[in-house]
């Protein structure tokens, strides 16, 4: 079946680690994106990659990282510097996308990040 | 940037009801996305629309772009329509590709 796959469902951190999430799709599209999702709010952009090896940030980059060495995968890594970890991650991809151009997103099905 | 405000916030239906759910972005758009998110979290697309009017079975929508606004019609609601429904814009004119999604309305079908 064609998809996005996200792992692992749930991820318990302790403070001043590091954790990765990974985000792959099978789905031959060329952008993919994060987002951030808290209790009660709307989903805000972390980054996003149009194509292989290269990728922006979004409105809340601060405290993570990315990487696109690959088309399938987006993997986003939490890092120590981010100060309230805790929320909802959902991956994201869209076929190619570029100029005025935009192309309908579909969706992963999350990881929950808990920091105890 | 643009901004996207939806309403109501919350809404309780009784089985069977009727509901539309609105809207409402600051700047022109190219396209709009709703979307259902599932007690687990899922987002599910229901649809891409940047004008016009799309049916998919019980639920229709409807997006005015001239008038910066879009609905979505749920018409005899079941106990499996509660979740949030999000929609979702393309922000300066999609070239970034990223949507901005407005805080969502929370549905509570009771059987």
């Amino acid at each position: 079946d064609g998809g996005i796959t996200q792992s692992p469902k749930y991820l318990f951190r302790k403070e001043g680690q590091n954790v990765t999430l990974s985000c792959e799709q099978n789905l031959n599209h060329d952008a993919m994106y994060w987002y951030r999702q808290d209790p009660g709010q709307g989903l805000r952009l972390i980054y996003y990659s149009q194509i292989v090896n290269d990728f922006q940030k979004g409105d809340i980059a601060e405290g993570y990282s990315v990487s696109r060495e690959k088309k399938e995968s987006f993997p986003l890594t939490v890092t120590s510097a981010q100060k309230n970890p805790t929320a909802f991650y959902l991956c994201a991809s869209s076929p190619t996308t570029g100029g005025l151009y935009y192309n309908e997103q579909f969706f992963g099905p999350g990881t929950r990040l808990t920091v105890l | 940037g643009i901004q996207v405000e939806q309403s109501p916030p919350d809404l309780i239906l009784q089985e069977g009801a009727n509901s539309t759910l609105r809207c409402n972005f600051s700047d022109s758009v190219n396209n709009l996305q709703w979307f259902h998110q599932n007690p687990w979290g899922q987002l599910i697309n229901l649809f891409y629309i940047p004008s016009g009017t799309k049916q998919n079975g019980r639920l229709s929508a409807t997006t005015v772009a001239t008038e910066r606004y879009s609905l979505l019609y749920i018409s005899s609601s079941q106990t499996t329509d509660s979740g949030v429904y999000f929609c979702a814009v393309p922000p300066y004119g999609g070239s970034q590709g990223n949507l901005i999604f407005g805080k969502g309305t929370k549905l509570s079908v009771k059987p």
